[in-house]
């Protein structure tokens, strides 16, 4: 299947501060990735879409101002997580489809966020 | 209703065995389907997608039932590596791509 890299893997910051997370399609060209948080025991929530080239579009309740979504190339989406606090700690997935399939996407190996 | 239902789980069973997975959907415009499967602390990877025809890969089997919207994943002769949270996902037609996952059902394989 498609490959899809995600970093940081794990990262540690003090609440206030800002956090990006890099989201890379390595052997296709993505127009959409998808952004997922998971918590401990949950299931995948997804979080946003990422459109190569225009605004992310936001699920219900997730703060578009919080969480700061460019895709600005075919291959690269990143994520900020502005302001963090320690509630935001969480599992953080990316996605990606290949557009030479069909719907099925493709996990990046996830990021750990711990705010303290 | 929840738009993908899954057996609560957890499945406890000994190596060998063959244990079978139920999924069902609500949305009738559901176009695509999928088996992810799900290690602790990683991320979701894609097991096989179901087709109406039903598939097969080796010891995993896959079945589809659109009248009842159903969706089914055997395991035979399973093995420890076989333990993960299997995953229950569908595409709904006009949802930009997006996919709806199942809460998952956890599988343990014992020795």
């Amino acid at each position: 299947g498609a490959v899809v890299s995600q970093h940081p893997s794990r990262v540690i910051c003090k609440s206030g501060t800002s956090v990006k997370i890099e989201c890379r399609s390595l052997d296709f060209q993505a127009t959409t990735m998808f952004w997922y948080r998971q918590f401990p025991k949950k299931s995948l929530m997804l979080m946003a879409t990422s459109n190569e080239g225009s605004k992310a579009t936001y699920e219900q309740g997730v703060e578009k101002d919080k969480f700061l979504i460019n895709h600005a190339s075919l291959t690269l989406s990143t994520l900020t997580v502005t302001s963090a606090h320690p509630e935001d700690s969480s599992f953080y997935i990316c996605s990606a489809r290949d557009p030479r399939g069909s719907y099925e996407q493709y996990f990046g190996p996830g990021t750990r966020l711990t705010v303290t | 209703r929840k738009e993908v239902e899954q057996d609560p789980g957890p499945f406890n069973v000994p190596e060998g065995a063959t244990v079978a997975f139920n999924c069902t959907y609500s949305n009738s415009a559901s176009q695509s389907f999928f088996w992810y499967r799900q290690d602790c602390r990683k991320e979701p990877k894609l097991l096989m997608s179901v087709y109406s025809s039903g598939n097969e890969d080796g010891r995993f089997t896959a079945q589809l039932n659109r009248a009842s919207q159903y969706i089914s994943l055997l395991i035979r002769d399973s093995k420890l590596s076989d333990s993960a949270t299997y995953l229950c996902v569908v595409n709904i037609r006009g949802s930009n791509y997006k996919l709806t996952f199942g809460k998952g059902t956890l599988l343990t394989v014992n020795p």
